[in-house]
């Protein structure tokens, strides 16, 4: 069974530009989750979904930030304009039904914004 | 804000002996879930053992344990016999109604 997958693995770009990255959950993985660790930070929470739906989007850092989960399979977290404190590594997790079961973690995107 | 704290950025041990990394943590709610994760270099972060906070018994997972302290919100995982493939950065995390809060890591190394 495949793990999660997250696109790209490394992305740079400019301040001011707009970034996309993808999460591709586990099949059948009701629960998809989105955390950033800043460098020399702990991993932080961003959003929750449960399946299309947002369940929790208290980590989010301004609107700047938009996530969507389209028809509850793959997510993509969008980053416009991007400044250079965005930049880190995002992960992407997911989980089956409860919210208390393991979150399988994907192997992140590194962001830089320049 | 309800945090997890590890304490050590950094813990070494020879192979073949044990290790234990700390970890405390704050919480206001009776029912959670505690977890350590770890992430070798260059790959993705995995499970190594879970807790449930409403049981007594500490979980175990081979050469993973944990010591639960309730009353102290202290959650230490103990490795023992290491190998050179438990090198890696260990997570402590607790959830609260699914997401999950992270401690700032711990980088293991162990020497041959």
């Amino acid at each position: 069974e495949a793990g999660v997958t997250q696109f790209p693995s490394h992305s740079v770009i400019e301040k001011g530009q707009t970034v996309t990255l993808r999460c591709d959950p586990i099949s059948g993985h009701d629960n998809l989750y989105w955390y950033r660790r800043v460098m020399g930070k702990e991993i932080k929470f961003l959003l929750h979904f449960v399946k299309e739906s947002k369940q929790d989007e208290s980590g989010m850092p301004n609107n700047r930030f938009l996530a969507e989960r389209t028809g509850g399979t793959y997510s993509t977290l969008k980053v416009q304009p991007a400044e250079l404190e965005d930049s880190g590594v995002y992960f992407c997790a997911s989980s089956q039904s409860s919210i208390y079961n393991e979150q399988f973690f994907g192997p992140g995107t590194r962001l830089t914004v320049l | 804000a309800q945090t997890v704290t590890q304490s050590q950025p950094e813990m070494s041990v020879q192979e073949a002996e044990t290790v234990t990394l700390s970890c405390t943590y704050d919480t206001s709610e009776s029912d959670y879930y505690l977890f350590w994760y770890k992430q070798p270099p260059s790959r993705q972060m995995i499970l190594v053992i879970r807790q449930e906070a409403y049981k007594q018994q500490n979980a175990t997972e081979n050469r993973f344990s944990v010591n639960f302290q309730k009353a102290a919100k202290s959650f230490s995982l103990k490795i023992s016999d290491s190998q050179l493939g438990d090198a890696a950065m260990y997570f402590c995390g607790r959830t609260s109604y699914g997401k999950l809060t992270f401690g700032q890591g711990t980088i293991l190394t162990v020497h041959p």
